[in-house]
């Protein structure tokens, strides 16, 4: 059973705050991937990354950062939060065909 | 822009009844597409999918039907169920994108007693 982890299910956090959000796959999957969820903006690509210390810019990635230091771990790095990244971030793995498995979701308020 | 347009926010069904979700894409490089389901403050989870060589797939209660000329798919649940309440993603893929895939905005369904 794939199983997708994300550390904390909610946050609220000051804005200016250098803020991590931690995902954990225990599939060996290459790759990962980080979304945010907006209502009527449906889920938006911030990041991705196909292998350690690899990543790649997704379809907002301004404002976020990334590390990926070992297979198994992905985080998100907001350098300085704003109010406009409180949202619910979703973490992701994908087995073929495209099956994604994600985590339960972050909630970040920022205030 | 959006690539991958779910022009529904919300639809509600009666218990028993079809449940009908559409969707439509622009890009037609795209060629596997899925659905998701979300429970509030939960992840969403992989529901069905479509290769583009196929125009029906079905599993179950749920159908998913592509028309690549209009570029459109939709997701049939028969009979609806109240557990079936949820909101629900279509999302698509180019074969050699390795994974990424690009999502619609949602609709939310909500199947009634």
């Amino acid at each position: 059973d794939v199983k997708v982890t994300q550390s904390s299910r909610y946050l609220v956090k000051r804005t200016g705050e250098k803020v991590f959000l931690e995902c954990v796959q225990d599939m060996d999957h290459e790759n990962m991937f980080w979304y945010r969820q907006d209502p009527g903006l449906g889920l938006r690509l911030i990041y991705f990354s196909y292998d350690v210390k690899m990543k790649e810019k997704g379809d907002i990635p301004e404002g976020y950062s990334v590390s990926r230091e070992k297979k198994e771990r992905f985080s998100l790095i907001l350098e300085s939060a704003s109010t406009n990244q409180t949202s619910m971030y979703l973490c992701a793995t994908y087995s073929w065909p495209l099956e994604a498995f994600f985590g339960q979701g972050t909630r970040l308020t920022v205030v | 822009d959006q690539q991958v347009k779910q022009n529904s926010p919300s639809l509600s069904v009666q218990e028993g009844r079809i449940s009908i979700l559409n969707c439509d894409y622009t890009n037609s490089m795209f060629d596997y597409f899925l659905w998701y389901k979300k429970y509030p403050a939960e992840g969403p989870t992989f529901l069905i999918s479509i290769s583009s060589i196929k125009d029906k797939n079905e599993d179950g209660r749920f159908t998913v039907f592509l028309n690549k000329s209009a570029k459109h798919l939709s997701l049939h649940i028969v009979p609806s169920q109240p557990g079936d309440s949820a909101v629900y993603f279509c999302a698509a893929s180019e074969d050699n994108q390795g994974g990424k895939l690009i999502f619609g905005q949602g609709t939310e369904l909500s199947v009634k007693p």
